[in-house]
């Protein structure tokens, strides 16, 4: 297994469409974040997952932000009408248990234009 | 209220000299874990130490080591032998254990560049 593995690594688009990313975390990693981090500042922290259960989202997280995780697997984040304050890098990381570190994607970085 | 502070927004380091980098933090929470990570500019942040609130003693990974003081509420990372490739942004975090789920509170990070 090579770690956490984002898809795509960039995307841009126009105000008003759609995106949607992939994370495939590790390997058995039962645990999966999402953070978004704008230009400057630390990450934040968006939504988690436990298995296929959603169990915490921030209050960042609007409602046009829609994050699955069928399976338990690969975990998908959705940005509905995209506006220019989402142009980010939304980063991905997944853990065994809360008792270890965290282990991060190279990130996806969305321009919305 | 802040509960991850870097107060260095950047920092130089002379090739092959020790570097501190600066964190404290807040929390009620008796149980909680700190965490460093380095950012190159590639973007993948990249795990370098942990120290849980109850260790003894300060962590130590390699050329990293953790300036634990418990009291004072500070995570202070020492890089000792700075080397070119240390350049990159590095962000000091917690996990407060009350909060079941693990997520990781970041502060702001500060910007190494190491001069040859």
């Amino acid at each position: 297994d090579t770690g956490v593995s984002q898809d795509p690594r960039h995307k841009i688009t126009k105000r008003g469409q759609n995106v949607t990313f992939r994370c495939d975390p590790i390997s058995e990693h039962n645990r999966l974040y999402w953070y978004r981090q704008t230009l400057g500042q630390g990450p934040e922290f968006l939504t988690y997952f436990q298995n296929e259960a959603q169990l915490e989202k921030s209050r960042l997280l609007s409602d046009r932000f829609s994050a699955e995780r069928p399976k338990g697997s690969f975990s998908t984040l959705e940005i509905q009408r995209t506006e220019q304050g989402d142009s980010a890098m939304y980063l991905c990381a997944s853990s065994p248990d809360t008792n270890t570190e965290a282990f991060f994607g190279q990130g996806t970085r969305l321009t919305v234009v | 209220a802040q509960k991850i502070t870097q107060t260095q927004p950047g920092m130089f380091v002379q090739e092959k000299e020790a570097v501190t980098l600066d964190c404290t933090y807040d929390t009620s929470d008796p149980s909680y874990g700190l965490f460093w990570y380095k950012q190159p500019s590639s973007g993948e942040m990249i795990f370098l130490i942990y120290q849980g609130s109850y260790d003894q003693q300060n962590a130590t990974e390699g050329r990293y080591s953790l300036n634990f003081q418990k009291a004072r509420k500070s995570a202070n990372l020492v890089i000792s032998a700075s080397q070119l490739g240390d350049s990159a942004m590095y962000f000091c975090a917690m996990r407060e254990h009350y909060n079941q789920g693990g997520k990781l509170i970041f502060g702001q990070g500060t910007e190494l560049s190491v001069k040859p």
